[in-house]
């Protein structure tokens, strides 16, 4: 059975730094892209970066860049979302996702982790 | 920036037929955006539904389809269940790595 779970979630201070991790099993971690979704309390979905298997290419959306760095150890089937300079709108709800279709969509979910950016 | 539309709301009927659009604020959705959907009751994580247009996920009955319907994807719910009230998300995949949500339609089975 596949499972996703995430961790590492609190509350931070503006212009912090906290690091989400995500551990997998129940699969073969190494040979799926994986992706962090957040959901902003009482908003929608947001895609906010993704990984390939060997970690030669990382994507982002605009709002994170720079700020936020997502890793992944095959060795340990885990998952990271390194999240620096934290501002208020980061506030959110994170998802570790596995990636299905080469990237293009998510398959499976972890329960989330919610991240607290307030002074 | 291209924004992905979705109806804000939705009412079904138990036992009716219900679809859900998925579309660009510029332009047509087809499959070469590997449109797909999910569902998400409050409180839980997203469940995948479909992918890649039209394949349903592990386990996910067959009331639930995908299609492209003239300019954009399409969630049809067939026989639709108390259950079924949840907020349903599609994604497109835009390239260059980068994938965006719609904003979400809430769905209301009454």
């Amino acid at each position: 059975e596949v499972q996703l779970v995430d961790s590492g979630g609190g509350l931070v201070q503006p212009g912090g730094s906290l690091r989400l991790s995500c551990a997998a099993s129940g699969f073969t971690f190494s040979t799926y892209w994986m992706s962090w979704v957040r959901q902003a309390p009482g908003k929608g979905l947001e895609w906010v970066a993704n990984i390939k298997q060997d970690e030669s290419e990382k994507y982002y959306v605009d709002s994170v860049k720079g700020r936020f760095t997502i890793s992944r150890d095959n060795a340990k089937n885990s998952l990271y979302l390194q999240m620096n300079n934290l501002r208020a709108e980061d506030t959110a709800v994170y998802y570790c996702a596995r990636a299905a279709v080469w990237g293009r969509s998510f398959d499976y979910w972890g329960q989330g982790t919610l991240v607290t950016v307030s002074s | 920036q291209t924004v992905v539309t979705q109806e804000p709301s939705f009412s079904v009927s138990p036992g009716g037929t219900v679809t859900l659009t998925c579309g660009l604020s510029s332009g047509s959705v087809s499959t070469s955006y590997y449109p797909s959907w999910y569902q998400q009751t409050p409180g839980q994580a997203p469940r995948t539904l479909i992918y890649s247009t039209n394949t349903r996920s592990s386990g996910v009955p067959d009331r639930f389809s995908g299609s492209i319907l003239g300019n954009k994807a399409a969630l049809t719910i067939t026989g639709a269940q108390a259950d079924d009230e949840s907020d349903y998300y599609c994604v497109l995949y835009m390239g260059g790595g980068i994938s965006v949500f719609g904003g979400g339609t809430k769905l209301t089975v009454l």
